[in-house]
């Protein structure tokens, strides 16, 4: 039962270092989303992928980059780290077709990102 | 115009008691989903409840019902006999079908619910 899974869970980067976060999902779910969490908002959608080699923005995509190599995997990179995108940060995944009970949003269990 | 509104930052209610969550929302579109997620403070999402927009009855999830209100696009989060465990951030999210080519979820800024013992 793994669900969503995310890599790494807590990770403090210096201003300027680069890194990726590794989402997972075993759940055969064709669109996949990274968002972000800052204190006191919900949740921002950075990048999307409707599919394998596929991705899109969202809402708040400066300064992060997305691939999607592989069905079951979404990386987001941050080339340049700065304290602004220090941040929790939601991997998501669901099926396409019409919206029901059944096609809800599953969510990672998040990944704290501090950036110094 | 924001999509989401979650009016309020945080509510306490008395263990045992009933407490509502209010949520209003905003779309031209007519078919449209609504969810509420519970995040504890271990910090993952959790899927509450869902209401579609053609649903003619109010969703239910054992202590979870959502008081939907079409014409006024409100979707109340209603919690019955509180438990401590209930104590968490508690979001309300929309998703549209054509506010991207992912269906992706907007959410509000959330409800700090305290569940007082």
């Amino acid at each position: 039962n793994a669900g969503v899974t995310q890599t790494p869970k807590f990770r403090v980067l210096k201003t300027g270092q680069s890194m990726t976060l590794l989402c997972a999902q075993d759940m055969n779910h064709e669109y996949m989303y990274w968002y972000r969490q800052d204190p006191g908002m919900g949740l921002r959608l950075i990048h999307y992928s409707v599919g394998e080699g596929t991705t899109a923005k969202g809402e708040v995509p400066d300064g992060y980059n997305v691939s999607r190599l592989k069905k079951q995997n979404f990386l987001l990179g941050l080339e340049s780290a700065a304290p602004s995108q220090t941040s929790v940060y939601f991997c998501a995944s669901s099926f396409p077709g019409l919206m029901s009970s059944g096609n809800t949003i599953y969510f990672g269990e998040g990944s704290w990102l501090t950036v110094v | 115009a924001q999509k989401i509104t979650q009016t309020q930052p945080g509510m306490f209610v008395q263990e045992k008691e009933a407490v509502t969550l209010d949520c209003t929302y905003d779309t031209s579109d007519q078919s449209y989903g609504l969810f509420w997620y519970k995040q504890p403070s271990s910090g993952e999402m959790i899927f509450l409840i869902y209401q579609g927009s053609y649903d003619e009855q109010n969703a239910t999830e054992g202590r979870y019902s959502l008081n939907f209100q079409k014409a006024r696009k409100s979707a109340n989060l209603v919690i019955s006999a509180s438990q401590l465990g209930d104590s968490a951030m508690y979001f309300c999210a929309m998703r549209e079908p054509y506010s991207g080519s992912a269906r992706q979820l907007t959410f509000g800024s959330g409800t700090q619910l305290t569940v007082l013992p």
